[in-house]
C-alpha cells in the first residue's frame, strides 16, 4: 500500500532561513507526488507537483522539490524563508489506481521567526 | 467566481441535528470527494464520487452520508450530528491522475 510519511509535524525557522520540509513515499509504481500548502483559514493550494519529467521541480513562491527514486524523497525547499510562508504544508502520492485518490500525509507545520 | 464552492463557511449546530453541507463546482471534473481536516490527524477521506451514478466510501464515512446530484454538485450530510464530528471539512474535485486536486475553502463545522 502506498503511504507518505512527513518527518516533522513542526519546524520553524528564522527569516530569510532555508526552509526544508521533509516527505518520504513509498509506492509500487511511478509515483505522481504533489505538495499543497495550507494558511490560516483556508483550503489547499497545489504548490508544485512531479509526473515524471524534470525531477527538479519548482512551484509558486519560490518553493521547489527534488524528486529522488533512490532515496524515494520529494523534500520541499525555500532558499530564504519569508513570515508569509507561515503555513501548513502537506505531501501527497497518488494512489496507483485508477480511482485517482491522493495518499496524504499528516502535515508540517512551518513557523517564520523574525 | 471560486472553482470549488463551499456552503456554508462557518456552521454552529446542535448534538442531534441534521446538517447538509454543500459543494459545487464549475471546473468541470469528474471525481469529488469530502475531506474531514482536525489538528495533528491530516485529511481524512470520508466520501468519493467518480460520477453521479458512483459513491464510494472512504477511511472514516460512519455518520456521514453523500448524494452527487450533478456533475457539479456533491453534498455531505451528517443524519445526527455529534460533537466529535466538529472538523473542518473540504470538498475537492479532481480530473487527471497528474493535476491533483483542487480544493474548496472549507466549512468549519461545530457540535455543540
Amino acid at each position: 500500500a502506498q503511504s507518505v510519511t512527513q518527518l516533522g509535524s513542526h519546524v520553524s525557522v528564522s527569516e530569510g532561513a532555508l526552509v526544508l520540509l521533509r516527505c518520504n513515499y513509498s509506492s509500487s509504481v511511478p509515483p505522481y507526488l504533489f505538495w499543497y500548502v495550507q494558511y490560516p483559514n483556508q483550503g489547499l493550494q497545489l504548490l508544485l507537483k512531479y509526473t515524471s519529467a524534470a525531477t527538479l521541480v519548482k512551484g509558486i513562491n519560490g518553493f521547489e522539490a527534488e524528486f529522488k527514486k533512490s532515496e524515494t524523497s520529494f523534500h520541499l525547499t525555500k532558499p530564504s524563508a519569508h513570515m508569509s510562508d507561515a503555513a501548513e504544508y502537506f505531501c501527497a502520492v497518488s494512489d496507483a489506481g485508477n480511482n485517482r485518490k491522493l495518499i496524504w500525509g499528516l502535515g508540517t507545520s512551518l513557523a517564520v521567526n523574525p | 467566481d471560486a472553482d470549488v464552492t463551499q456552503t456554508p463557511r462557518n456552521r454552529i449546530t446542535k448534538t442531534g441535528k441534521r446538517i447538509m453541507l454543500e459543494c459545487s463546482q464549475t471546473k468541470g471534473h469528474d471525481r469529488m470527494y469530502w475531506y474531514r481536516q482536525d489538528p495533528g490527524l491530516g485529511l481524512q477521506l470520508i466520501y468519493y464520487s467518480f460520477d453521479v451514478k458512483d459513491i464510494n466510501k472512504g477511511e472514516i464515512s460512519d455518520g456521514y452520508s453523500v448524494s452527487r446530484q450533478a456533475q457539479a454538485k456533491f453534498s455531505l450530510s451528517l443524519e445526527s450530528a455529534i460533537p466529535n464530528q466538529t472538523a473542518l471539512y473540504f470538498c475537492a474535485t479532481s480530473d487527471n491522475r497528474a493535476n491533483g486536486y483542487t480544493f474548496g475553502s472549507g466549512t468549519r463545522l461545530t457540535v455543540v
